[in-house]
């Protein structure tokens, strides 16, 4: 299996601040890179597909980047509404496997 | 728009069964790939099972595999995962996911979430 490494697990930063979360997979994955929003005590929701494309609806503030083993989900001006936790995932190969999840916080 | 509803969901004693159920409208649900994906308590994502568009083709996580049976009925655009032998730590809250594209392979719309909890 793909295992998936994101960091930091925890950040807490002020609003409009730019925050950059990592993930880094096991093994080559190409684009297969997808990135989840989970608010807290909901389900996550689809942010980033294919590394880099945008789910319709997300705020131009959240953009993804990266090919290979490296990827990062970046929130340009963090807001209020974006505390929540961030979880990537792989789709390159069955069983998909996710990152632990980093919790971002509002100071 | 599309809405993911799944229900089924209680508080099991080890060993017991329970079949969860996804109803899903506001797309073509036989043209979509669907997965399970648990979360315990506090803990992260976990993917369980998929199913594909047509219910040819099942996968599933190794930690449920033989014990988790994944199916659909797409003449009632419902998702099933009957769970069997259940464990303790098979506590979580699961939620049906939508996958539009193969090719792609994210979690498209998920559902509110079933919780269940595995206790004597």
């Amino acid at each position: 299996d793909i295992q998936m490494t994101q960091s930091p697990s925890s950040l807490s930063a002020s609003v409009g601040d730019r925050v950059t979360i990592t993930c880094r997979a096991s093994q080559s994955i190409s684009i297969y890179l997808n990135w989840y929003q989970q608010k807290p005590g909901k389900a996550p929701n689809l942010l980033i597909y294919g590394a880099s494309s945008s789910q319709g609806g997300v705020p131009s503030r959240f953009s993804g980047s990266g090919s290979g083993t490296d990827f990062t989900l970046t929130i340009s001006s963090l807001q209020p509404e974006d505390l929540a936790t961030y979880y990537c995932q792989q789709s390159y190969s069955t069983p998909p496997t996710f990152g632990q999840g980093t919790k971002v916080e509002i100071k | 728009q599309v809405h993911l509803v799944e229900s089924g969901g209680g508080v099991v004693q080890p060993g017991r069964s329970l079949r969860l159920s996804c109803v899903a409208s506001g797309f073509t649900f036989s043209s979509y790939g669907m997965h399970w994906v648990r979360q315990a308590p506090g803990k992260g994502l976990e993917w369980v099972a998929l199913i594909s568009n047509d219910g040819s083709n099942k996968y599933y996580a190794d930690s449920v595999k033989g014990r988790f049976t994944i199916s659909r009925d797409n003449s009632k655009s419902t998702l099933y995962l009957q769970v069997s032998s259940l464990r303790a730590e098979d506590t979580a809250a699961y939620y049906c996911a939508s996958e539009e594209s193969a090719m792609v392979g994210s979690f498209d719309y998920w559902g509110q979430g079933a919780l269940v909890t595995v206790s004597s």
